[in-house]
């Protein structure tokens, strides 16, 4: 079976400090991959995806990066964190049924920027 | 426009009682549709998918209207442990399957 594996799971880092959180699927091969993040009381955004090694897509201008150096393996980072990157980030890989796409989760890291 | 809307809540109801949710999404393209909880600090899961025609598990009712372009969640006799945050979800397709996640409605069940 497929599994996803997230570390770690809460991280408390001073303002410009660097980050890399890490992500890696098992089970499955060339998985699509996101990275989300949700802030306190608001609502999942999509950060980054990718469909494939070295392949990522942002979704919103920001001070992260992703990168993928292998299939099943999707990295966060950045090179100085700011107060606004605190949040809870969640890794996720998308299957498709037969039906339709579902997506499935990480457990989560939550990162407070102090 | 959001392009997932949720009235956040919460939705207070006692035990037994039949709570409904609904969710509009702006993008008429969207393929397809889905529902995920969410307890609190932990990662989102999956409930169920929505489909055309509705669809139904056990409690939980799920139903899509394409021309109104919203979406719905029922739930029969609700239990303390259905106390979580329900996320509605659309699919918008193409090669990445990007999904895009409403900011949640929060129930609370109580004795």
């Amino acid at each position: 079976s497929q599994t996803i594996h997230q570390w770690p799971a809460t991280l408390v880092q001073p303002v410009g400090s660097p980050l890399s959180l890490e992500c890696t699927v098992e089970g499955t091969s060339n998985p699509n991959l996101y990275w989300y993040r949700q802030a306190a009381g608001r609502g999942l955004q999509l950060l980054f995806y990718s469909v494939g090694i070295g392949q990522i897509s942002s979704e919103v201008p920001q001070n992260l990066s992703a990168s993928r150096p292998q299939d099943r393996q999707f990295i966060l980072s950045s090179k100085k964190l700011l107060l606004s990157d605190s949040g809870f980030y969640l890794c996720a890989w998308t299957a498709w049924t037969g039906i339709n796409t579902e997506a499935f989760f990480g457990q989560g890291t939550r990162l407070t920027v102090v | 426009r959001k392009e997932v809307e949720q009235d956040p809540g919460p939705f207070n109801v006692p035990e037994g009682a039949t709570v409904a949710f609904n969710c509009t999404y702006s993008n008429s393209a969207s393929q397809s549709f889905f529902w995920y909880r969410q307890d609190c600090r932990k990662e989102p899961k999956l409930l169920m998918s929505v489909y055309s025609s509705g669809n139904e598990d056990g409690r939980f009712t799920a139903q899509l209207n394409r021309a109104s372009q919203y979406i719905s969640l029922l739930i029969r006799d609700s239990k303390l442990s259905d106390s979580a945050t329900y996320l509605c979800v659309v699919n918008k397709g193409g090669t990445a399957s990007k999904l895009t996640f409403g900011t949640g409605t929060r129930l609370q069940v109580t004795l």
